[in-house]
């Protein structure tokens, strides 16, 4: 039981270049989130996918889209990154029958030069 | 709109002192509140959290909450720290509701010293 897997782990990114974000998660949850963490700003939602089918803007969306490939896997695009990009990005994923507590995968570093 | 306020980005204490840890919160409808900690490159762990079955609650670590609604808080404590306790915390805060997203204050960052 993997919990929730994030890939890469680090990328770095020239301004203007494009790449995708993954997510999965094998807990069979039905909500699904993209969060970035910046120094001394928390985490800051950027999209979530209450369930599958189903995809919300959060706090940040600009700059981003997502898919939810399937109950699984929720994905993170930035279609033409720019530096103020640059932040640590984490999936979660929760189940209601949990009482909306998030379990969140182990983050992917992003530099964007 | 729901939000979080932590009080204080850095607390520093010694090993075997209390530690406090504080958070604020406004909601419109009963929260679930939760408390994550997260160690230096690592994603986020969750301490406890409060589903109003309890006003105490207990966590991993030795980490306990109190949840008072008249003060609209959810402080986090532990009676003795320990070198190991260094790390990043977090409050937030749920509405109930399906698929809500949760709403994160901006952290607290806690040293221990020996």
């Amino acid at each position: 039981n993997a919990g929730v897997t994030q890939t890469p782990k680090f990328q770095v990114l020239k301004t203007g270049q494009s790449m995708t974000l993954q997510c999965a998660q094998d807990m069979n949850h039905n909500s699904m989130y993209w969060y970035r963490q910046d120094p001394g700003m928390g985490l800051r939602l950027i999209y979530y996918s209450a369930s599958e089918g189903t995809t919300d803007k959060g706090e940040v969306p600009n700059g981003y889209n997502v898919s939810r490939l399937n109950k699984r896997e929720f994905s993170l695009r930035l279609e033409s990154a720019a530096p103020s990009q640059t932040s640590v990005y984490f999936c979660a994923s929760s189940d209601y029958r949990h009482l909306r507590e998030q379990y969140f995968g182990p983050g992917t570093r992003l530099t964007v030069t | 709109a729901q939000s979080v306020t932590q009080l204080g980005s850095h607390v520093s204490v010694s090993e075997g002192a209390l530690v406090l840890l504080r958070c604020n919160y406004s909601s419109s409808v009963p929260p679930y509140l939760f408390w994550y900690v997260q160690y230096p490159n690592q994603g986020l762990q969750l301490l406890l959290k409060y589903t109003s079955a309890a006003t105490l609650v207990k966590g991993i670590n030795g980490f306990e909450a109190e949840f008072k609604k008249s003060e609209t808080s959810f402080h986090l404590t532990k009676p003795s720290a320990h070198m190991s306790d260094a790390a990043e915390y977090f409050c937030a805060v749920s509405e109930n509701q399906a698929g809500t997203a949760l709403i994160f204050g901006k952290g607290t960052t806690l040293s221990v010293s020996s």
